[in-house]
């Protein structure tokens, strides 16, 4: 019930396309969903994130699109860029007593060709 | 602000030898987490910290993994002793409760057991 499920596990576009990665959990008690990025030898780092009480959230080129009913969340990337490559991860807390515990996807490989 | 630091950044060592990869949390950071990243198995929490006080250690693979914090400045993982399936990349990440759920990750340590 803990876990989170995120799909697919690579992801290739052409510059300019808009990759979409999504994630799914059981836990009706999470209630933030981040999405990290990570480049080749560092760490993940926070890209944006979004609580269920809204549907969608924007920053830039990067939206969060939230089902509650479905308990799916995805990330869209517009006008991807070749900089975009990375790896992605979800994540999913229950806040109150988690302590901030994350539960992170198994990841995404982007890669964005010029 | 200088971000999370880790040492070593890289670690080779043989099978049986004890590893202790260490972490310097953000300044003013409350929360400090010790995670392990595979190919096999993504990114695993292996323990977490609050105010220097462990609170969740289910994600310890086993008896020869130990962390400690001794300050708010500072803590360590150690792997007494090391095997080959060690090998991964092990990353400390801190944040301040009081600003959300943000976790800062530092670059991580790439463990290598021969």
């Amino acid at each position: 019930q803990q876990q989170v499920k995120q799909s697919p596990q690579s992801l290739i576009v052409q510059k300019g396309g808009i990759p979409i990665i999504n994630c799914a959990y059981e836990n009706t008690a999470f209630d933030y969903f981040p999405w990290y990025q990570q480049f080749p030898g560092k760490g993940p780092a926070l890209l944006i994130a979004i609580r269920p009480d809204v549907s969608e959230k924007k920053e830039g080129r990067f939206t969060i699109s939230f089902n509650k009913s479905a308990k799916q969340f995805s990330l869209h990337i517009m006008d991807s860029q070749p900089g975009d490559s990375a790896t992605y991860f979800c994540a999913a807390l229950a806040g109150g007593t988690s302590y901030g515990k994350l539960t992170f996807g198994q990841g995404t490989i982007l890669t964005v060709h010029p | 602000d200088a971000g999370v630091i880790q040492s070593p950044r890289h670690e080779v060592t043989e099978m049986g030898q004890e590893v202790t990869l260490r972490c310097k949390p953000i300044s003013g950071h409350d929360y400090l987490f010790w995670y392990r990243q595979t190919m096999m198995r993504g990114l695993e929490l292996l323990i977490y910290f609050n105010n220097n006080v462990p609170i969740d250690d289910s994600g310890m693979p086993e008896d020869r993994f130990s962390a400690k914090m001794p300050n708010a400045s500072f803590s360590t993982l150690k792997i007494q002793p090391s095997e080959p399936r060690d090998s991964a990349v092990y990353f400390c990440a801190s944040r301040i409760s009081r600003d959300g759920y943000e976790q800062y990750f530092g670059p991580g340590t790439r463990l290598t057991v021969t």
